[in-house]
């Protein structure tokens, strides 16, 4: 079965902890991106890698940091200097091609709580 | 400076009739629309997509209507089902120089009554 999964489910870290969550995608596709919803909003981008070794910063990317050292993991490494780190992130992942619209897949998401 | 916006929070609906979505943009190099649905604690899974040169894209129950003149669209969900109940979220993506990214609106928690 092809997918995105993403884990822990929950997790939780004291203030001051760096924490990273893992995404792994077996659907071969290029594109990957990390999103954060807090309650009450739409998705909010903090970072996105197109190809393998390349990632460009989001819409929020203070405080969060990745890696796409391998076409199918890209963990988001969540620092100690992201103020409000609490929300649901969310990986996904697309397959560009030479057309211009972009369907992108999911994984089930990541509850982070900081104590 | 939202460029996709959803300006109901949530939308009652009794089981059976129509629910009507709607989602507004502002920027006119948007030339896909997608849909998405969500539940609690899951992730998005996609739902229906309209390219710009459409007017309608239809699905089982799901239609999506674009107006681009009003730089407008809407979906439409007949029969409303308890299952649709969700929050649903409307994106669009611009020609390939934007990186692949899809713009977002916050979302419409639809509720279906039964």
């Amino acid at each position: 079965d092809g997918g995105i999964t993403q884990s822990p489910k929950y997790l939780f870290r004291k203030e001051g902890q760096n924490v990273t969550l893992s995404c792994e995608q077996n659907l071969n596709h290029d594109a990957m991106y990390w999103y954060r919803q807090d309650p009450g909003q739409g998705l909010r981008l903090i970072y996105y890698s197109q190809i393998v070794n390349d990632f460009q910063k989001g819409d929020i990317a203070e405080g969060y940091s990745v890696s796409r050292e391998k076409k199918e993991s890209f963990p988001l490494t969540v620092t100690s200097a992201q103020k409000n780190p609490t929300a649901f992130y969310l990986c996904a992942s697309s397959r560009p091609s030479g057309l211009s619209y972009n369907e992108q897949f999911f994984g089930p998401g990541t509850r982070l709580t900081v104590l | 400076d939202q460029q996709v916006k959803q300006n109901s929070p949530s939308l009652s609906v009794q089981e059976g009739r129509i629910s009507i979505l709607n989602c507004d943009y502002t920027n006119s190099m948007f030339d896909y629309f997608l849909w998405y649905k969500k539940y609690p604690a899951e992730g998005p899974t996609f739902l229906i997509s309209i390219s710009s040169i459409k007017d309608k894209n239809e699905d089982g129950r799901f239609t999506v209507f674009l107006n681009k003149s009003a730089k407008h669209l809407s979906l439409h969900i007949v029969p409303s089902q308890p299952g649709d109940s969700a929050v649903y979220f409307c994106a669009a993506s611009a020609p390939l120089d934007s990186n692949y990214q899809l713009i977002w609106g916050a979302g419409t928690k639809l509720i279906i009554k039964p």
